[in-house]
């Protein structure tokens, strides 16, 4: 079975800090990972991927992640935090017979203060 | 257009009404989704259809009923709900290795 956990349901950064979301996965097999954003009231938004090409993945708003299989963890990061970037944050894995069908998180609340 | 469309935006039903949930992609995916997620918590998948055929029911109460008329449409039946199936319906539809979400129907059961 495959699963993902998300370390920290709320982070607090300052504007133009570093924004560092931790999520670990468990599987078996090699994984296909997934960050995904929810705004209030919204549906989810794809900001990055890993699908076992490059292990640094670059995404959307400035997000990037690195897969590294040693520490079977997938954590997301940006470099500067913008007022925009406050959102739920899902990291999730997908069953490698159906991208859609995907275990998430638990997720994490990013707050940012100016 | 890469767009997942959910009609209606909110909906409010009585524990004996019935309604349904739309979900339309023009896409040309052939995997949907109905996805349930509560307040605060992770979506969860409820079911996957592939190639117009339920492929995965996660154990769902037979009073959600989904149908897939034709590639693009996806509904969800609701009948004689409880007010703990009040939350955020999502459909997704997914090809290649990404899935892309709709922005849900918030149904309220009173």
């Amino acid at each position: 079975a495959q699963s993902v956990t998300q370390l920290g349901s709320h982070v607090s950064v300052s504007e133009g800090a570093l924004v560092l979301l931790r999520c670990n996965y468990s599987s078996s097999v090699p994984p296909y990972l997934f960050w995904y954003v929810q705004y209030p009231n919204q549906g989810l938004q794809l900001l990055l991927k890993y699908t076992s090409a490059a292990t640094l993945v670059k995404g959307i708003n400035g997000f990037e992640a690195e897969f590294k299989k040693s520490e079977t963890s997938f954590h997301l990061t940006k470099p500067s935090a913008h007022m925009s970037d406050a959102a739920e944050y899902f990291c999730a894995v997908s069953s490698t017979d159906s991208w859609g069908k995907l275990q998430f998180g638990a997720g994490t609340q990013v707050v940012v203060t100016p | 257009d890469t767009e997942v469309t959910q009609t209606p935006k909110h909906l409010v039903m009585g524990m004996t009404n019935k309604k349904s949930l739309k979900c339309e992609q023009h896409m040309g995916h052939r995997a949907m989704y109905w996805y349930k997620q509560k307040a605060k918590k992770p979506p969860e998948l409820m079911f996957v259809y592939s190639y117009e055929k339920l492929s995965i029911n996660e154990s769902v109460p037979s009073r959600f009923s989904p149908e897939c008329p034709n590639s693009s449409l996806l509904n969800l039946h609701l009948h004689a709900l409880q007010p703990e199936d009040s939350a955020l319906y999502l459909c997704a539809s997914s090809q290649d290795s990404e899935a892309f979400f709709g922005q849900g129907t918030r149904l309220t059961v009173v």
